[in-house]
């Protein structure tokens, strides 16, 4: 078992909708990063958060933003909701250190976007 | 072209036989990942190399940094070993991972 855990794990929702996707990082990590996995595809790296800070971002708009909370647990929040939003989401932590930075992955939230 | 390039997409083999996957990354990185999804989503970590090889279990993963590729070996395959085998590097001097799209294996009895 991991130890992050990802909420909720299935949502519907529909074009023009905001939500919000929790993630639970695996106890003394200091660090998240969020995936987007269509269908078929690979992970597609959103951003990532050390110690509250954002620490890089792939090549999502603005509406897909996040935050780190002080407990390390975080958030995914996406606005205006379109089609191509529907996907897996995904969580990872990790504790930042030189030489090693594996990262452990929560089991996903899958959202539809109708 | 992807950065990362993963070969076969899919593979089919029968239990016991030895499997390799294939990994080629186009770009400075400063570690690679093998990373192994269940149908349902959930992603575990196998390995992470920044060079040489390593070994768990019945798995090996090699690093050539020189030839930017890196093969996940799997020895006496098992059905449950049926699973998506993910390639994933970290860019050099950025946070970002870059995933392959994956190797679709299925193990039959």
């Amino acid at each position: 078992e991991t130890g992050v855990t990802q909420s909720p794990t299935h949502l519907i929702k529909t074009r023009g909708q905001q939500v919000t996707l929790r993630c639970s990082s695996q106890s003394g990590h200091n660090t998240v990063s969020w995936y987007q996995q269509a269908l078929g595809q690979g992970p597609q790296f959103i951003f990532q958060y050390y110690r509250e800070e954002e620490n890089g971002r792939g090549n999502f708009p603005p509406r897909f933003s996040g935050l780190q909370f002080p407990n390390y647990s975080s958030e995914l929040n996406v606005n205006a909701l379109e089609l191509d939003d529907s996907a897996l989401y995904l969580c990872a932590s990790s504790l930042r250190r030189t030489g090693e930075d594996t990262q452990y992955f929560g089991p996903g939230t899958r959202l539809t976007v109708l | 072209k992807n950065e990362v390039e993963q070969s076969p997409q899919n593979l089919t083999a029968q239990e016991g036989e030895f499997i390799t996957i294939n990994c080629s990354y186009s770009v400075g990185i400063s570690a690679l990942h093998w990373l192994q999804q269940h149908p349902g989503g959930g992603i575990v970590s196998l390995f992470m190399l920044s060079s040489g090889k390593k070994k768990h279990g019945r798995l090996i993963a090699t690093i050539n940094i020189q030839e930017k590729h890196s093969s996940l070996h799997i020895t006496a395959s098992h059905p449950r070993d049926s699973a998506v085998y993910i390639c994933a590097v970290k860019k050099g001097g950025s946070e970002k991972l870059v995933f392959g799209k994956g190797t679709k294996l299925t193990v039959n009895p």
